[in-house]
């Protein structure tokens, strides 16, 4: 099976622009998480959708934002870039959403640059 | 504090050395999970703990789960530079037991002399 996809790999943008990220999952994955990492904060959660809804929130401002299709690819988007959200953004799918075996897979990260 | 503890933050071994990194939990643990990371890349999945006294094994990586006291080691024994890399453990704790979040420790950076 292929694992997890991430498009693009690295993305420079500037300030104020905004950004679209796009996740495959597993194939027969139904749940995908986002993560962003940064050196200072390391790992954090983002948000989790599972069946196009999203299901679970981080602690992150609304200019982050996310979706899943019917074909349980997703996307997040950032608006308003700032130079702060340069970080790994990670997505990892899974095959169910609150099940404590259900593992996470994680797919590449695209590096955001943000100038 | 941090949520989930690792130490040490980094650790320097002479190829063929065993080592050991611990993640310790401020809050009940459900479900463990170790990764591996090279810098700059996704995480690799190693492996998952979930009861209390459980013990997994893969290759020459050993992992162990301590209910009681919230913690989780990682062993590596005869380490090789293959094994150089950054561990991180992620746990589902209270308040996330039924939810796809993870919470991560600050990872441990493993480097292996040949």
């Amino acid at each position: 099976k292929a694992g997890v996809t991430q498009t693009p790999r690295y993305l420079i943008k500037t300030r104020g622009q905004q950004v679209t990220l796009s996740c495959s999952p597993i194939s027969g994955h139904r749940s995908v998480s986002w993560y962003q990492q940064t050196p200072g904060q390391g790992l954090q959660f983002l948000f989790e959708y599972f069946s196009e809804t999203q299901r679970n929130k981080g602690n992150f401002p609304g200019r982050f934002s996310g979706r899943q299709f019917s074909n349980s690819r997703s996307e997040m988007n950032v608006s308003t870039l700032e130079l702060g959200d340069s970080a790994l953004y990670l997505c990892a799918s899974s095959l169910y959403v609150g099940k404590a075996t259900d593992t996470q897979y994680f797919g590449p990260g695209t590096r955001l640059t943000v100038l | 504090s941090q949520e989930l503890e690792q130490s040490p933050q980094s650790l320097i071994v002479q190829e063929g050395k065993n080592l050991t990194i611990n993640c310790t939990s401020s809050k009940t643990l459900y479900g463990l999970y170790w990764y591996k990371q090279k810098y700059g890349e996704g995480l690799i999945f190693l492996m998952m703990l979930q009861k209390g006294g459980e013990e997994k094994s893969h290759e020459k990586i050993t992992a162990k789960l301590d209910e009681k006291k919230q913690q989780s080691s990682l062993h590596i024994t005869a380490s090789q530079p293959s094994h150089a890399g950054i561990y991180l453990c992620g746990a589902r704790t209270e308040g996330s037991s039924n939810t796809g979040k993870l919470i991560f420790g600050q990872g441990t950076t493993l480097q292996v002399k040949p």
